[in-house]
């Protein structure tokens, strides 16, 4: 069976430090793990994803992944936080594509 | 290009009613996803269509939900009878191919309160 666990569900961090929303999973195969962001009023989007190719995930708006399979973990970071990074993320794991499993979402405020 | 389509954007109905959402995806996406997002949850998975044919709907309670693709395009899904614990945003997305590794595009969703 498949899960996965957001283990903050509020972080904050102050403009221009580093961000890190964790996120581990479980999962009977090799997994295809996504990040999702979802601001306010808008449709989730797409970060990253990871899909068996190198374990360095780099995404948009400066945003990056890192999968560790030892650790089962799918950790998103970013170097310095930007204002308009305040959103929802969300982790989401699949093995046969059939089924899309997303975590209980991680509220990232972002301080001036 | 234009996204993902969804109407209406909010249904206020009581419980015991029937409902319909309808999505329009991305023009050449052969994948429909439909997710149920319940306040303080991450969305979930209803119901996959691959053109017009469900790919899976194991999350799908059938006795009161339904949804049809019928020219693997534009997609419905019903509520019949509505519940108090129906009350959810409910999201539709599309892929170009589907599988594990396609990206997935939602639409801006359907708020739905059953009071």
């Amino acid at each position: 069976a498949q899960s996965v666990t957001q283990l903050d569900s509020h972080v904050s961090v102050s403009e221009g430090t580093p961000v890190l929303l964790r996120c581990n999973y479980s999962s009977s195969y090799s997994p295809s793990l996504f990040w999702y962001v979802q601001h306010p009023n808008k449709g989730l989007q797409l970060l990253l994803k990871y899909t068996s190719a190198a374990t360095l995930v780099k995404g948009i708006n400066g945003f990056e992944a890192e999968f560790k399979k030892s650790e089962t973990s799918f950790h998103l970071t970013k170097p310095s936080a930007h204002m308009s990074d305040a959103a929802e993320y969300f982790c989401v794991v699949s093995d046969t594509g059939n089924q899309f499993y997303f975590g209980t979402g991680t509220s990232l405020t972002v301080i001036p | 290009e234009a996204g993902v389509a969804q109407s209406p954007r909010y249904k206020i109905i009581e419980k015991r009613q029937s409902v319909a959402f309808w999505c329009n995806p991305i023009s050449g996406h052969a994948t429909l996803y439909w997710y149920q997002q319940i306040l303080g949850q991450g969305p979930k998975l209803l119901i996959q269509f691959q053109n017009n044919g469900v790919v899976d709907d194991s999350q799908l309670p059938k006795d009161r939900f339904s949804a049809e693709r019928l020219k693997g395009v534009d997609s419905t899904l019903k509520i019949q009878p509505a519940k108090l614990e129906d009350s959810a945003v409910y999201l539709c997305a599309s892929s170009l191919r589907g599988g594990p590794a396609g990206e997935q595009y939602f639409g801006p969703g359907t708020r739905l309160t059953v009071t």
